[in-house]
């Protein structure tokens, strides 16, 4: 099946600051890659998602890459907000069965 | 619209006994997952129902099941719950599949299991 690794686990940055997170995948088949924030009690909410025909998408401060050769697709969050702070989580498949990652922690401090 | 609705909020059980969890799709959505995130990790894919079918099934064991009725609505059920059940419950809903469309998160259910 699917294995999905994120990367970093805590990532703390300064109001302004841009915030990347790391995420690769092993099927090859995977063609639709998510990216989720979650705050504190809540459910994840879909933040922007790419797919497996596209390189980069980008929306206002968020954009997502994808490099198929290498199986690995980053989130890049431009002029951070404190009310960025939340856990984010990548997801990718090839079949019904989606994988997530573990989590990003991002802290952005005032 | 209402988006993904869950209910209970949380719930308190003992080892032993059984659970049932709800939810309720976003409007216009025929497909319901549901997954087990536990504290510090990411959602663990549970099951997923289309056409009141469970069309694909996560590593869980069979004591976790569940149900999608004709108006898409779905329930999770747990029986002969264990401590290590404890976790939040998320429900999602989609059309079609997952991977094809958005797929969008109810709140969760945290089942706390003593």
């Amino acid at each position: 099946g699917e294995n999905v690794e994120q990367h970093p686990s805590t990532l703390s940055v300064q109001e302004g600051d841009s915030a990347v997170i790391k995420c690769t995948y092993s099927d090859s088949a995977s063609n639709y890659f998510p990216w989720y924030k979650q705050e504190l009690g809540k459910g994840p909410q879909l933040i922007i998602d790419i797919r497996s025909n596209v390189g980069e998408k980008k929306d206002q401060r968020i954009a997502v890459t994808l490099n198929k050769t290498a199986k690995h697709f980053s989130l890049h969050i431009t002029e951070t907000q404190p009310e960025d702070s939340a856990v984010y989580f990548c997801a990718g498949g090839g079949s019904y069965i989606p994988t997530f990652g573990r989590g990003t922690s991002l802290i952005v401090h005032p | 619209d209402a988006g993904v609705t869950q209910s209970p909020t949380h719930l308190i059980k003992t080892r032993g006994q059984q659970v049932t969890l709800r939810c309720s799709p976003k409007s216009g959505h025929d497909t319901v997952s549901w997954y087990q995130q536990a504290l510090g990790q990411g959602p663990q894919f549970i099951f997923q129902y289309y056409e009141e079918e469970e069309r694909q099934r996560g590593n869980f064991p069979d004591r976790f099941s569940g149900h999608q009725f004709p108006n898409y609505s779905s329930e999770l059920n747990v029986n002969a719950l264990l401590l290590g059940d404890s976790a939040l419950y998320l429900c999602a809903s989609s059309l079609e599949g997952f991977l094809n469309t958005e797929a969008f998160f109810g709140q969760g259910t945290r089942l706390t299991v003593v």
